[in-house]
């Protein structure tokens, strides 16, 4: 079954550029999407379809997907974006959803 | 506005059964790709199942043959029965919305409900 990978942890000081990677064998050649998890809540969803973003979300998320790294990049990182970062993908070949194990976001 | 609604965890006994539910408002469940997935203490997010407007119905390896996901279009709810229960099936199980793209990309999850916890102890 397909793999997505994440780093466990990424840390940032507010207003500086947060960079959480997903990796994935040929993962550009597929769609990733985004979950952000903040403590003691429901996933929301922050990017789809590799760099489009939800209503409400800033612009300030943004996402990349190219050969085997897809990345989602926070400008001017605030104190509430520290959060859990999820990726998912979906495997056309066993029609299962998969997550990347998840990335925890701390804002210094 | 959209809701889901979960509800029905609980404590259960190893081997026992549950059937947890998810009750949506503002949209039709029975068009639109309906999910659970769950998330143990203190772990990372892992897809249990889906059901797919046509009926179809897909679940993730360590809960095939065990857990079964279904719908009442009259309720607008979507369930999810466990039986054969382990305490690694021990979580918080949110269901979720799924919006699908195409054959090649699948869908993403645009909604998701609060979940409910299920703890599997003796």
């Amino acid at each position: 079954s397909y793999v997505l990978t994440q780093a466990p942890s990424v840390s940032v000081a507010p207003g500086e550029t947060a960079r959480i990677n997903c990796g994935g064998n040929n993962i550009g050649s597929k769609s990733v999407h985004w979950y952000q998890q903040k403590a003691g809540q429901a996933p929301v969803l922050v990017m789809y379809y590799d760099n489009d973003r939800p209503p409400g979300i800033p612009d300030r998320f943004s996402g990349f997907n190219s050969r085997n790294t897809a990345t989602l990049t926070i400008i001017r990182v605030e104190a509430g974006d520290e959060a859990d970062y999820y990726c998912q993908m979906w495997d056309s070949g066993s029609d299962h959803v998969v997550f990347g194990g998840g990335t925890k976001l701390t804002v210094l | 506005e959209v809701q889901l609604v979960g509800s029905g965890g609980t404590l259960v006994h190893p081997g026992g059964s549950l059937r947890i539910s998810c009750e949506a408002s503002e949209f039709n469940v029975s068009v639109n790709y309906m999910n659970w997935v769950r998330q143990a203490p203190g772990r990372g997010l892992q897809w249990v199942s889906v059901i797919y407007p046509g009926g179809a119905t897909f679940y993730a390896d360590s809960v095939q043959g065990r857990f079964s996901i279904s719908r009442d279009t009259s309720k607008n709810t979507i369930f999810l029965q466990m039986d054969s229960l382990r305490p690694e099936d021990t979580a918080v199980y949110y269901c979720a919305r799924g919006i699908w793209i195409d054959l090649w990309t699948g869908y993403y999850n645009d909604f998701w409900g609060q979940g409910t916890l299920v703890t599997v102890s003796s």
